[in-house]
């Protein structure tokens, strides 16, 4: 069974003050490895996918990195708006395509 | 990105009624797309893939005869929730394959139940 843990749950940073958030997963053959960011009350929003070992993606402050066991999502500086919980997914090989998704960071970003 | 739209976004209904949730993709065509609900503080739940044209497939412990899920066109698909019950109160989301080789997911902006 796809598992997917994320952490740490939740992570309160001052503007400005660099961190990263881990995901950790275990799937039988990864397909693909998204980030989401999720506002309250809102549907995901997608950041990134990634597909293999050592592929990196970059988004204004946010990027995101892959090994075989876990991504990492780097936030640089971080503002205010920043302030949502990121969501990690796993898409499997041989699947219908959907996604499996850890329980997220709740990320505070403060002024 | 890819654009999904999701309706109502929100929706409070009385206990034993049923309430239909639409989830349209906007610039692509979608055959395939995802319900998926969404408890407070929790994560997102799979309950059922939809496929354009044929039976939806639903989840383990998902009753396909309260969620009814219907894709009858390349860019609709909807959830029906019948004779719903307080429990049933939750967010549900709905995503849409973008591309079948990508794999990429784009999400709707969820609708809120609330089953009084």
């Amino acid at each position: 069974e796809d598992q997917v843990t994320q952490s740490p749950e939740a992570l309160r940073l001052q503007e400005g003050e660099s961190s990263s958030l881990n995901c950790s997963y275990t799937v039988s053959g990864l397909r693909g490895l998204f980030w989401y960011r999720q506002d309250p009350g809102k549907g995901p929003e997608f950041l990134f996918t990634l597909y293999s070992a050592g592929e990196e993606k970059e988004k204004e402050r946010l990027k995101a990195t892959l090994t075989k066991k876990e991504s990492f999502l780097h936030i640089t500086a971080p503002k205010p708006e920043d302030s949502a919980t990121y969501l990690c997914a796993v898409q499997a090989t041989g699947s219908a395509r959907q996604l499996t998704f850890g329980s997220g960071t709740q990320l505070t970003v403060l002024p | 990105g890819a654009v999904v739209s999701q309706h109502p976004s929100r929706v409070i209904c009385k206990s034993g009624t049923s309430v239909k949730i639409e989830c349209r993709s906007l610039d692509f065509q979608a055959t395939t797309m995802f319900w998926y609900r969404q408890f407070p503080k929790q994560s997102l739940m799979l309950m059922a893939t939809s496929n354009e044209g044929s039976k939806a497939t639903y989840e383990q412990g998902v009753e396909k005869d309260k969620f009814l899920i219907n894709h009858a066109s390349l860019t609709l698909s909807t959830l029906t929730v019948t004779s719903a019950h307080p429990e049933d109160s939750s967010f549900y989301i709905c995503s849409a394959l973008a591309g079948a080789n990508t794999g990429e997911l784009f999400f709707g902006e969820g609708s809120r139940l609330t089953v009084l």
